[in-house]
């Protein structure tokens, strides 16, 4: 399976934009690009999802480079509520989801 | 509102005993996933289903076993409670077969003494 890298941790200030690296250097051409966060003590969400152009819905943005290897999910004003952790992952024929270590976003007011 | 619930939201069982865990869901979505997440980690898949009478090992599936008689329900039974079985224990459903969102049902937290 395509694995994913995402950085531990990240901080961000309240009302600012925060952007969520994720590498998927072995991603194939029928690989989705999933994104769920997990609140405490919650079950993960389904944030947004995609497999080649940009999406965008009410939640966040996601920007994926265009050789795919690489993508970018946005928050456009991070509120205290958006702490959580946050986990990149690659979704092919299935259904499938492997969760990996995820980043555990800190939103400072 | 359609949703997905598990019960109970606690257990505390003893080791060896038999326990079932129960997962709803009314979307009547075809496929159902149960999953562990141990204390500081991502979650684990355990079983899957894509259907009614289908049943697929994921990835710490040894000492589970589930059934799907309806599509409303996947059960995730622990044949003889272990230790390193207390986890919180996710169950997740999805439209199909297709790269679509999967959605989860708030946990059921286990303690095996």
């Amino acid at each position: 399976d395509a694995k994913t890298t995402q950085p531990n941790s990240m901080e961000s200030n309240e009302e600012e934009p925060v952007h969520l690296p994720c590498n998927h250097s072995t991603i194939s051409g029928t690989d989705y690009i999933h994104w769920y966060r997990q609140l405490p003590s919650q079950g993960p969400e389904y944030v947004i999802h995609g497999l080649t152009s940009n999406v965008n819905n009410r939640m966040a943005s996601l920007a994926i480079a265009e050789d795919r290897k690489s993508s970018t999910l946005i928050l456009h004003r991070a509120t205290l509520r958006d702490a959580a952790v946050y986990y990149c992952i690659l979704m092919n024929a299935g259904n499938m989801l492997t969760f990996g270590g995820g980043t555990r976003l800190m939103v400072k007011p | 509102d359609a949703e997905i619930t598990q019960s109970p939201r606690h257990k505390i069982t003893e080791t060896g005993r038999q326990v079932t865990l129960a997962c709803h869901q009314t979307w009547n979505h075809n496929n159902m996933f149960w999953y562990r997440q141990d204390l500081g980690h991502g979650l684990r898949l355990i079983h899957y289903s894509y259907g009614v009478q289908d049943t697929n090992k994921g990835e710490v599936s040894d000492g589970y076993s589930v059934s799907r008689s309806n599509t409303e329900d996947l059960p995730l039974t622990l044949e003889s409670a272990a230790s390193s079985q207390t986890s919180v224990y996710f169950c997740a459903s999805s439209v199909s077969r297709d790269p679509y969102e999967q959605y989860f049902g708030p946990g059921t937290r286990l303690t095996v003494t």
